[in-house]
């Protein structure tokens, strides 16, 4: 497609299951980006993948969440033994290069997880 | 450490008046700053632009006024329209090789009166 895609949409699980969400970015896109949005609050950065380089995690939350990206394209965020306050709507962006600060990055509709 | 700070969650402004949307910054090594829309549901989609290279930049109704020395920056919609309504978040990136990642500040939701 032309523009990020994200899967699943919805996702309710049980509290202490593991999730999967997936990330497909644009292609062509070398950066790759994963936010969270919970509820009533702003974009949280979780990690950012910019092609080979090993990715920036700084913003994980804790060890629960992992991602990675495979190829240098599809990107899988996986939380662990998940908890309420993990519920949130996680977003997966990418854009064309870190390197050239002009250019914009490109949101997938989001994956919306509740943690019941 | 919040690097890019939107102060004010919401605001509220009538159909046809002006918007204005703030945002501050504390890295002055960030040069290049974005405006993102969020309608509910949807994810954000990029609405303008300015590098600090520039202190204005205009597209149609919506302008960026960058001010480097204060290190803020603001988002002007006029005139604003009921259509307009929806999170608006400011994001900034720059920095050391290593370190372009885009900091999003927490959004303001902006609601235009009809």
């Amino acid at each position: 497609g032309a523009g990020v895609s994200q899967s699943p949409s919805n996702k309710v699980t049980e509290k202490g299951k593991d999730v999967e969400l997936r990330c497909d970015p644009i292609s062509g896109h070398t950066a790759l980006y994963w936010y969270r949005q919970s509820l009533g609050q702003g974009l949280e950065f979780l990690i950012y993948f910019q092609g080979n380089s090993a990715p920036d995690k700084s913003g994980l939350p804790s060890d629960r969440f992992s991602a990675e990206r495979t190829g240098g394209s599809v990107s899988t965020l996986t939380i662990q033994r998940t908890q309420q306050e993990d519920s949130a709507v996680y977003l997966c962006a990418s854009s064309l290069n870190r390197v050239d600060s002009g250019n914009t990055i490109y949101f997938g509709e989001g994956s919306w997880l509740t943690v019941v | 450490d919040q690097q890019v700070k939107q102060n004010s969650p919401s605001l509220s402004v009538q159909e046809g008046r002006i918007s204005i949307l703030n945002c501050d910054y504390t890295n002055s090594m960030f040069d290049y700053f974005l405006w993102y829309k969020k309608y509910p549901a949807e994810g954000p989609t990029f609405l303008i632009s300015i590098s600090s290279i520039k202190d204005k930049n205009e597209d149609g109704r919506f302008t960026v006024f960058l001010n480097k020395s204060a290190k803020h920056l603001s988002l002007h919609i006029v005139p604003s329209q009921p259509g307009d309504s929806a999170v608006y978040f400011c994001a900034a990136i720059g920095g050391p090789s290593g370190t372009y990642k885009y900091i999003f500040g927490t959004g303001t939701r902006l609601k235009v009166l009809a």
